[in-house]
């Protein structure tokens, strides 16, 4: 298996502009987690899915975020209009039981 | 609340010392328990995990770690460091619903 698939792996945007971040989980995995790394605050927990539907987003930061999965093996994170505070390195992880994780390489994003 | 700790923010140790890095839980009952690695650049990796039973569980690359109730901890060791062990280390726990906590990280440094 090719493992969780993100993209872009990297991203650089202006203030105010719209940001898609894609993920692709684990074929078989109904679970989805994305996640949001910053040396500041280390990971957080954004919002997960299981079986395509959104479980729990209560640590979406604000409503700029917004993420989807219309089908078993995608999701997008969005943000807009992006800010530079939403500088980070975005995860996207799966699983089959919701305990043990797997992750994808992340999307570092930078909003100038 | 459940929450992970993690004392040592970073640690260094000589190439083919031995590893210990240190992670308390607070929960009441004991909850799923995981060890990760993130090398930079990269997601996070699953080494080991500990969900009931032989309190000693083994996991990849040489590492183990040891449960112990009494003293609400989960520590991980490795008996001979590789300079390719460079990276941060995350414990993590899950109470067996859906959100999986992280601690802060440990940033392991291995020196020649």
């Amino acid at each position: 298996d090719a493992g969780v698939i993100q993209s872009p792996r990297h991203e650089v945007t202006e203030m105010g502009q719209e940001v898609t971040l894609r993920c692709k989980p684990i074929s078989g995995h109904d679970y989805l987690f994305w996640y949001r790394q910053t040396m500041m605050r280390g990971l957080e927990l954004l919002i997960y899915f299981n079986n395509n539907v959104p479980i729990d987003d209560s640590g979406m930061p604000e409503d700029r975020f917004s993420a989807k999965m219309p089908n078993a093996s995608f999701s997008t994170l969005k943000i807009q209009p992006s800010e530079p505070r939403d500088s980070a390195v975005y995860f996207c992880a799966s699983s089959f039981t919701s305990y043990e994780q797997y992750f994808g390489p992340g999307t570092r994003l930078t909003v100038t | 609340a459940q929450s992970v700790t993690q004392p040592d923010i970073h640690i260094t140790v000589s190439e083919g010392a031995s590893l210990e890095l240190r992670c308390n839980y607070s929960y009441g009952a004991t909850p799923y328990l995981f060890w990760y690695v993130q090398s930079p650049g990269q997601g996070l990796q699953l080494l080991l995990k500990y969900f009931s039973g032989d309190t000693l569980v083994q996991g990849i690359k040489g590492f183990e770690a040891e449960f112990k109730r009494s003293q609400s901890s989960f520590n991980l060791r490795k008996p001979s460091v590789h300079w390719s062990d460079a990276a941060e280390y995350f414990c993590a726990s899950n109470t067996g619903g859906f959100k999986t906590i992280f601690g802060a990280g440990t940033r392991l440094f291995v020196k020649a």
